[in-house]
């Protein structure tokens, strides 16, 4: 177990949709990141927050977007929602040192119908 | 971002000690290498790190060549839990690219009993 939770652990959805997929870190971790595994892709980079900013910024869509709130915990929200959408998102965190280990969370699996 | 080459499969026997190669020619004398591993239907976890000595830790060895172009990492006595997709990563300095992690294909290692 990492620490890290992620909800909800799966989705289902049409297209068109909007969801919204959850994330709180591990206690102390400032930073939280997102990323995207799919079959084609492999696991991408989509964004970073720290403390409640965006620090970096990946090949995320428009459509996509991400927002870190005052208790640390972060959300992933994705509208207009494609079938190339379907996929597993990640969450890490990290201390945000200069060298540090980020720590996984279990995925939210999103299948877009 | 600095790319890494890894070969796409490798096989081991169970207890054997498996050497899992990593190419980064175009290595920066700021960048970190990061070995991360994803277990069947889990998050990515964190192996190791060094950016030039060799490094030992309770999972695994980390051994970078003197110029800095390939490492290796050694796992001591493989387990049939070992068996996963192993990421070889360069993480430049978390002050400037906010750390994110660039994940390539990766190395499948099975492990057989």
């Amino acid at each position: 177990d990492s620490g890290v939770t992620q909800t909800p652990k799966h989705l289902i959805t049409a297209t068109g949709q909007r969801v919204t997929l959850r994330c709180s870190p591990r206690s102390g971790d400032l930073s939280v990141y997102w990323y995207q595994q799919s079959l084609d892709q492999g696991l991408q980079f989509l964004i970073q927050y720290y403390n409640g900013e965006e620090r970096a910024k990946g090949n995320i869509l428009e459509r996509f977007s991400a927002q870190q709130f005052p208790d640390l915990h972060s959300e992933l929200n994705l509208s207009s929602l494609e079938l190339g959408d379907s996929a597993l998102y990640f969450c890490a965190s990290s201390v945000a040192r200069a060298t540090d280990t980020q720590y996984f969370g279990p995925g939210t699996r999103l299948t877009v119908l | 971002d600095a790319k890494t080459t890894q070969p796409n499969s490798m096989e081991s026997n169970e207890e054997e000690p498996v050497h899992l190669p990593c190419n980064h020619s175009t290595i920066s004398g700021t960048d970190y290498i990061h070995w991360y591993r994803q277990l069947p239907s889990q998050g990515p976890e964190y192996v190791i790190h060094g950016l030039t000595s060799n490094v030992n830790n309770r999972m695994a060895s980390l051994a970078i060549a003197e110029d800095r172009k390939s490492s290796t990492l050694i796992l001591h006595r493989a387990t049939l839990r070992d068996a996963a997709v192993y990421y070889c990563i360069l993480r430049g300095p978390i002050y400037n690219q906010g750390g994110k992690l660039i994940f390539g294909q990766g190395t499948e290692l099975s492990v057989k009993p």
